[in-house]
């Protein structure tokens, strides 16, 4: 089992629309949660933090977080078609001074 | 604040050399991590350095090195260098004693042939 999963898409979604990405994690005991944003040809961009359950909101980008369940949301409202890059999901696992990164969800926005 | 810086940007080197690239964290940060990145792989953490002192090594072979020095810059070195080390490197930059937030700099595109 990876210590991060993610679906790799590719995930289209129309403009103006909800954009809905997942990521689950293996250990348990992980306290931080981070999305990152790539473009094609970038290096990667920190969009969303989140280290307690629920939800949290910056613009137009919702972090969901439940641990109990091991997985972790963005979801981005209002998509746009600048909104179109791979997205990677990333886990400070317990005790260990690292990022562990999902392999990124490619989203598409079609106008 | 600048943020993070790498140089060079792009790098061809030929199987069996070595290369270093080097890395400026945004001003004040103390935490420089290391991670190759590859089309099949993804984002594969090597090192992190925190304070001249490594606290954390990738599973990549000893080929792969780095070092921080007292202001903080880093450098990672790859010796013999294979076909498959073409990668973008990239460097990231975290304030805190633990590793949260990390911001990446624009990485460095190494093509071995």
């Amino acid at each position: 089992q990876k210590e991060v999963e993610q679906n790799s898409g590719p995930l289209s979604v129309p403009e103006g629309a909800i954009a809905s990405l997942n990521c689950t994690y293996s250990d348990r005991g992980s306290q931080s949660f981070f999305w990152y944003r790539q473009y094609s040809g970038k290096s990667p961009e920190l969009i969303m933090s989140i280290y307690s359950n629920g939800d949290k909101e910056d613009g137009r980008f919702t972090a969901q977080l439940n641990k109990a369940s091991q997985y972790v949301s963005l979801l981005i409202r209002d998509s746009q078609p600048s909104d179109s890059a791979t997205y990677l999901c990333a886990v400070r696992i317990q005790g260990a001074q690292k990022l562990v990164f999902g392999q990124g969800t490619r989203l598409t926005i079609n106008p | 604040k600048a943020g993070v810086t790498q140089t060079p940007r792009y790098l061809i080197k030929t199987r069996g050399q070595q290369v270093t690239l080097s890395c400026s964290p945004i001003s004040g940060h103390r935490s420089v991590s290391w991670y190759q990145q590859t089309p099949g792989q993804g984002l594969q953490f090597l090192f992190e350095y925190f304070s001249e002192t490594q606290r954390n090594k990738g599973n990549f072979p000893g080929r792969f090195s780095g070092r921080q020095f007292s202001n903080s810059r880093s450098e990672m070195n790859v010796s013999t260098l294979e076909l498959g080390d073409s990668a973008l490197y990239l460097c990231a930059s975290s304030s805190g004693t633990v590793i949260n937030e990390q911001f990446f700099g624009p990485g460095t595109r190494l093509t071995v042939l």
